[in-house]
């Protein structure tokens, strides 16, 4: 595709519920990263996927986050039990080569989600 | 760990006033560096990137960027900003294994 592409674009949920936020990844990129950013945040790194390697994980906040690759190409992360501090906007991003010396994001819209 | 630093969080500047935004990282080893840009509404655009050669490096929209190795900086400047130049500007440092982020800058700037 032209760009990465995020669904939804607002997710407005319930504490305790769980929510599928969705990432279609620029169209041949091998890499693609989540991220979170709260209000008055930086980027809050969450997951990182590189290929049919095993993912980074290592920025999930909690055992409630968790996220898959289906076929090296599009991407769900998923909450359960959401929580209200939960609340943020969840971007995507997609590069071409990671470990290419030049690697740049490219990043989707994002997914505002407010957990009420 | 490793961390980016934006010191300026906010900042206002009139039409035609010159611009620099700050950004530090904190790693020892060899790093790519990156601005980018959110306008009101719109995802994260890239605005200039680094990797090698010339420290200096011009992007879009008249911007540029300075890398100084011995003080691990990256900062932005324009030499004068317009009104559309009103967004969020985060400073990026990839490692080789991971992107980190600044917190952001917000630029207003008034006609």
């Amino acid at each position: 595709g032209a760009g990465v592409s995020q669904s939804p674009s607002n997710k407005v949920t319930e504490k305790g519920k769980d929510v599928e936020l969705r990432c279609d990844p620029i169209s041949g990129h091998t890499a693609l990263y989540w991220y979170r950013q709260s209000l008055g945040q930086g980027l809050e790194f969450l997951i990182y996927f590189q290929g049919n390697s095993a993912p980074d994980k290592s920025g999930l906040p909690s055992d409630r986050f968790s996220a898959e690759r289906t076929g090296g190409s599009v991407s769900t992360l998923t909450i359960q039990r959401t929580q209200q501090e939960d609340s943020a906007v969840y971007l995507c991003a997609s590069s071409l080569n990671p470990r290419a010396e030049k690697e740049t994001q490219y990043f989707g819209p994002g997914t505002r989600l407010l957990v009420l | 760990a490793q961390s980016v630093s934006q010191h300026n969080h906010h900042v206002i500047l009139s039409e035609a006033a010159s611009l620099e935004l700050g950004c530090n990282y904190s790693y020892g080893g060899t790093v790519n560096l990156f601005w980018y840009v959110q306008y009101p509404g719109q995802h994260l655009q890239l605005l200039l990137k680094y990797f090698s050669g010339d420290p200096l490096v011009k992007g879009i929209k008249g911007f540029e960027a300075e890398f100084i190795k011995s003080k691990f900086s990256f900062n932005l400047r324009k030499p004068s900003v317009q009104w559309s130049d009103t967004a969020e500007y985060f400073c990026a440092v990839n490692t080789g294994n991971q992107f980190y982020f600044g917190t952001g800058t917000s630029l207003t700037v008034i006609p």
